[in-house]
């Protein structure tokens, strides 16, 4: 199976700033024939379930707010959100769906106000 | 709309059986696979395996597979997670969520059911 794992476990950014979430995948979730990146990004806030933000690694789903991005390929994937705003605070899953199944997440990374 | 609702929160002991539900609707049931998802309590999202509703395809994650069973009733647009002997490792929440496009795995979750908070204890 391939495992995916995050960084930092969890981060605290002031409001207006940067926060940046790194996920590595044990191999590649990347075909050359298609150039495609099958990772998506979730955004899970307590009592909710979870909410997809980036598909495709970079994809940004309709309605989800363009301070969230996604980038990466391979093995190195990274999620920003741009100037942290309250409603942001939540736990972000990386996911990989690739080749067969499982398709597993990462461990996630909490994302909190400094 | 498109919309996955779950059957409610569960207290079982040790040992019981039990069968959650997801009925799906706003879209054709029988084009998505649908899988469920866990969450331990204070622990993240494991996948535990996924079904193709038009024909009942299933694949399991290797730590569940054997432990539950996954099924789908077609004329009422519903998915099924079952145990035949509940653990009390077994209590969390568990989410069944669509795939984003149809007739095909490799995609992600676009839609997600509220979550069954399943408790096991004696």
């Amino acid at each position: 199976d391939i495992v995916m794992t995050q960084s930092p476990d969890s981060l605290a950014v002031s409001l207006g700033e940067r926060a940046t979430i790194n996920c590595k995948s044990s191999q590649s979730v990347s075909y050359s024939s298609n150039t495609r990146n099958y990772v998506a990004w979730y955004q899970h806030k307590p009592g909710q379930p979870p909410k997809l933000l980036i598909y495709w690694a970079s994809a940004r789903r309709s309605g989800v707010p363009d301070r969230f991005s996604g980038s990466g390929s391979g093995t190195n994937f990274t999620l920003t959100i741009t100037s942290l705003q309250p409603e942001d605070v939540a736990v972000y899953y990386c996911q990989q769906y690739y080749g067969s199944p499982p398709f597993t997440f990462g461990q996630g990374t909490q994302v909190q106000i400094k | 709309e498109v919309q996955l609702v779950q059957s409610g929160a569960e207290l079982k002991k040790p040992g019981e059986s039990l069968k959650i539900s997801c009925q799906a609707s706003g879209y054709t049931f029988t084009s998505y696979w649908i899988g469920w998802v866990r969450q331990r309590p204070g622990k993240g999202l494991e996948w535990m395996g996924v079904i193709f509703p038009d024909d009942s395809d299933t694949t399991y994650s290797p730590p569940f597979g054997g432990h539950v069973i996954i099924s789908v009733d077609k004329p009422i647009n519903t998915a099924y997670l079952q145990w035949n002997s509940l653990k009390p490792s077994d209590a969390g929440i568990y989410y069944c969520a669509r795939f984003s496009t149809p007739r095909v795995a490799w995609s992600p979750f676009d839609t997600w059911g509220q979550g069954t908070l399943v408790t096991v204890s004696s």
